[in-house]
């Protein structure tokens, strides 16, 4: 079964900290994703990943950054983390792209103070 | 925006009753993934139909597509308490990207 993995599950921090939220997915899928997810805003793609090195710019990139460094790991990094990052963040997986169906994990509840 | 509505819809119907989820998106796509999120939990796929489907079904569930008006609706027939949810629509956009309607959330009582 598809497996997508994130941690921490909830992280709080304050104002210009620093953030690493994890991600893996064991299902040897090439396409990996960041979202935030917002009361009235669903979901909204922040970065995402076709491949081990590869990085593509989503639709609400401001403040983040993100790494894949192996096929199953992907990475979202806040270096200053503001209170409008406080947000829900969910990972996911896909071999097919945007053809093809999305494998979340369990989220990830962060808080900027 | 991919998406015509923009803020999340909220339905309450009672057990039993038959209910539609419509969405409309703006450019050209490939697929419509329909997705219900639990509470608490990461949103999973239920439907996916695709440009040459008019109508696809699992169970309790039907979707429709209706491509010359960029439109999609999800029917739940004769919906349970347990089909309450987030359902999101969304569209497979320029190959890689899915890109997410704000979804409706729907609240079935007893």
């Amino acid at each position: 079964e598809a497996a997508v993995t994130q941690s921490p599950r909830n992280k709080v921090t304050v104002t210009g900290g620093n953030v690493t939220l994890s991600c893996r997915q064991t299902n040897s899928h090439n396409y990996m994703y960041w979202y935030r997810q917002d009361t009235g805003h669903g979901l909204r793609l922040i970065h995402y990943s076709y491949g081990a090195g590869n990085l593509q710019i989503g639709d609400v990139p401001d403040g983040y950054k993100a790494t894949r460094t192996t096929q199953e790991d992907f990475f979202l990094l806040l270096e200053l983390a503001s209170p409008s990052q406080t947000s829900l963040y969910f990972c996911a997986s896909s071999d097919a792209g945007g053809e093809g169906e999305q494998y979340f994990g369990p989220g990830t509840r962060l808080t900027v103070l | 925006s991919q998406w015509g509505e923009e803020n999340l819809q909220a339905l309450s119907i009672q057990e039993g009753e038959d209910v539609t989820m419509n969405c409309s998106y703006k450019t050209y796509t490939t697929v419509v993934h329909w997705y219900r999120q639990d509470s608490g939990r990461g949103p999973a796929l239920i439907i996916l139909i695709r440009s040459n489907e008019r109508e696809k079904r699992s169970g309790r569930l039907r979707a429709t597509l209706d491509t010359s008006s960029q439109s999609s609706s999800l029917s739940i027939t004769a919906a349970q308490c347990e089909d309450t949810a987030v359902y999101f629509c969304a569209t497979g956009a320029g190959g890689y990207k899915v890109v997410f309607g704000s979804g409706t959330r729907l609240l079935v009582s007893p």
